[in-house]
């Protein structure tokens, strides 16, 4: 089980806005270390969303945003697309494990 | 264009060995840190090994450690994975993916390759 905690599923309906959220603790998000998000489309390999909490790498529409606060982050996706429907990983890094980098959960986004 | 092709998954029995490429292409290789990361079949994303660019820092997650090496040819372009003592619970689709040059923590993954699976079973 990871240390980062996403809700299994979000869905909406085309044009709408749907958040994500990334659930941590003092060790690993309230500590300081930045959030990145990745989108993984059915069948295909993982790709850089959002880096370093809020930035996003050219090419990746600016509907996708992210946030940090405390001990959560969240992906907002606006304008929700049909061609958005994939899973949707967090990751950050934990100073209470060994392992140098954590994924969240998960969340698979469907839009309706 | 950034490419990274993984290679050398396939079916391996318990206990048995395996090592899986990783070519890449259209950057500069020796100049940036690479990893294995997995995803089990229906399940999540789980970081195995990490490389430093010049080979000689590397780490490795808790479940893969003692059995797994990582390592790298920078005259060849190309990341491995040997994978030793191998067990039902690393069957997975196998991806290695890219460090982006990156101040902060930690570095996120710019690049992914197709992943290629494997399977322990008997």
């Amino acid at each position: 089980q990871s240390v980062l905690t996403q809700p299994p599923s979000v869905s909406g309906a085309p044009g709408q806005r749907v958040t994500i959220s990334c659930t941590g603790s003092s060790s690993n998000i309230g500590a300081g270390y930045d959030v990145h998000w990745y989108q993984q489309l059915p069948g295909i390999a993982p790709k850089l969303l959002i880096y370093g909490n809020s930035n996003r790498p050219s090419g990746v529409p600016d509907r996708f945003s992210g946030s940090k606060s405390g001990t959560s982050a969240s992906l907002a996706i606006t304008g929700l697309q049909a061609e958005d429907e994939a899973d949707y990983y967090c990751q950050s890094y934990d100073n209470s494990l060994s392992a140098l980098y954590v994924f969240g959960t998960g969340t698979k986004v469907t839009v309706l | 264009q950034v490419q990274l092709v993984e290679s050398g998954g396939g079916v391996v029995q318990p206990g048995g060995s395996l090592r899986l490429s990783c070519a890449a292409s259209g950057f500069i290789f020796s100049t940036y840190g690479m990893h294995w990361v997995r995803q089990a079949p229906g399940k999540g994303l789980e970081w195995v090994a990490f490389i430093r660019y010049h080979g000689s820092n590397k780490n490795y997650a808790d479940s893969v450690k003692g059995r797994f090496t990582i390592s790298r040819d920078n005259s060849k372009n190309t990341l491995y994975l040997q994978m030793n003592s191998l067990r039902a619970e690393d069957t997975a689709v196998y991806y290695c993916a890219k460090d982006l040059h990156y101040g902060g923590n930690p570095i996120p993954f710019d690049y992914w390759g197709q992943g290629t699976l494997v399977t322990v079973s008997s």
